[in-house]
């Protein structure tokens, strides 16, 4: 069965450090999306991406996130300069647009 | 705007027992909803989704849930609760267009032997 990938699987970084996130989403998927789950918490949507542009973010995805998706198979979440609070679990999924959304297993970040 | 709220962050059940874990929404458009189940540590696995068919859904590992929209909730069953069942369930609602799922904060379930 097809799945989302993420690596690495725990990223432990010092504050004001800059952090890459990496997802290869399901090859056919078209939409992609990140989310994240401080410890403890809900899943929180953070922002969905399609045709190469940002469909729609949350409050929390400020100026400090970006994504991108470089080449024709990964798809990344930069956070430019860490603070203890993005401390958290980070999913990556993907989907075809109101079929069924595959996350990955999670990155789990660690800002120290 | 869309939301979820869960009632209940821990359920705790005997095996055997009925599980219900309840899920409440609030939308403007019509939704789309979800259940997810999350072991520890590791990621989502959708459970069922309601698309704007059948009202009841069935899903994986004997679960199902029906849609309300009367009562606007989500509840999410099981007629016998088996020990692998015991993780964290969480209620999501998207809009047609999804792009955006939103998160209830999740029912920690526990099965007792």
């Amino acid at each position: 069965e097809p799945e989302v990938t993420q690596t690495p699987s725990h990223q432990v970084t010092q504050m004001g450090q800059e952090v890459i996130l990496r997802c290869v989403p399901i090859s056919n998927h078209l939409y992609f999306y990140w989310y994240r789950q401080i410890l403890g918490q809900k899943v929180e949507f953070l922002v969905s991406f399609y045709n190469n542009e940002i469909s729609e973010k949350s409050e929390i995805f400020d100026d400090q996130f970006s994504v991108e998706r470089p080449d024709g198979s990964n798809f990344t979440l930069k956070i430019r300069s860490t603070k203890l609070e993005d401390s958290a679990m980070y999913f990556c999924a993907s989907d075809n647009l109101l079929d069924t959304q595959y996350f990955g297993p999670g990155t789990r970040l660690t800002v120290l | 705007a869309q939301s979820v709220t869960q009632l209940g962050s821990h359920v705790s059940v005997s095996e055997g027992a009925l599980v219900l874990l309840r899920c409440n929404y609030s939308s403007s458009v019509p939704p789309y909803l979800f259940w997810y189940v999350q072991y520890p540590n590791q990621g989502l696995q959708l459970l069922l989704k309601y698309t704007s068919a059948a009202t009841l859904v069935k899903g994986i590992n004997g679960f199902e849930a029906e849609f309300k929209k009367s009562e606007t909730s989500f509840h999410l069953t099981k007629p016998s609760a088996h020990m692998s069942d015991a993780a964290e369930y969480f209620c999501a609602v998207s809009d047609l267009r999804g792009f955006k799922t939103i998160f209830g904060a999740g029912t920690r379930l526990f099965v007792k032997a």
